[in-house]
């Protein structure tokens, strides 16, 4: 059972252009939700996160958009530049234990092109 | 400030070999550390989790096991690789600000 969906699974937008990446989950116990990105042959870095206590998080150019209601979120990137090109990952995690387990969606492959 | 190393940064093993990956973390004390698992073009898969020295959690094994030995110290490992164990292993440490985990550098692994 995939508990965090990402689409489109990969997305090109010219540069300047708003690139948008959803992200849906099921567990409604889900109570924080990190992005990350991923360079080719790096290991991910956080972006930005948000907690459901917010509908909204901006950080710069990279916002999410978050809506429990419907149990989906989005990250808009604004003004998207060539370095932006990466794979983004949306995850998931409940309730504040040690464990706290992040479940991952599949990604998506953003390309910027100049 | 935290870092956080892994070794080896690659290795090429061939099936049925053991292996040992490890981790160590400094700057942070008594860290919750974490062990993913990442394969080719793939998402990233919690293995394993420890809080504390000598306590690990298994999230999903991959015929794989992991100990503490050390409280900066996390050790991936296995006696007998299968060809599914190649990939992107990460390890992770989590801040104490609620789930926020960030990752060391990976080790990749090639099991032919």
């Amino acid at each position: 059972q995939q508990q965090v969906r990402q689409s489109p699974q990969s997305l090109t937008v010219w540069e300047g252009e708003t690139a948008i990446l959803n992200c849906s989950y099921e567990d409604s116990t889900f109570d924080y939700f990190p992005w990350y990105w991923q360079f080719p042959r790096e290991s991910p870095a956080l972006l930005i996160a948000i907690r459901p206590v917010s509908n909204k998080k901006e950080d710069g150019r990279f916002t999410i958009f978050f809506n429990k209601r419907e149990k989906k979120l989005s990250l808009h990137i604004t003004d998207s530049q060539p370095g932006d090109s990466a794979t983004y990952f949306c995850a998931a995690s409940a309730n504040n234990n040690a464990g706290a387990k992040l479940t991952f969606g599949g990604g998506t492959r953003l390309t910027v092109r100049p | 400030a935290q870092t956080i190393h892994q070794w080896p940064v690659a290795e090429i093993k061939a099936v049925g070999s053991p292996l040992s990956l490890g981790c160590t973390i400094k700057g942070k004390s008594s860290p919750n550390l974490y062990w993913y698992w990442q394969a080719t073009g793939g998402t990233l898969q919690q293995l394993f989790y420890s809080i504390t020295v000598g306590q690990v959690e298994s999230v999903v094994q991959l015929n794989l096991s992991a100990s503490r030995p050390k409280d900066d110290q996390f050790i991936l490992s296995t006696e007998k690789l299968l060809l599914s164990h190649s990939g992107f292993y990460l390890c992770a440490w989590r801040t104490d600000n609620y789930a926020e985990q960030f990752f060391g550098p990976g080790t990749r692994l090639t099991v032919l």
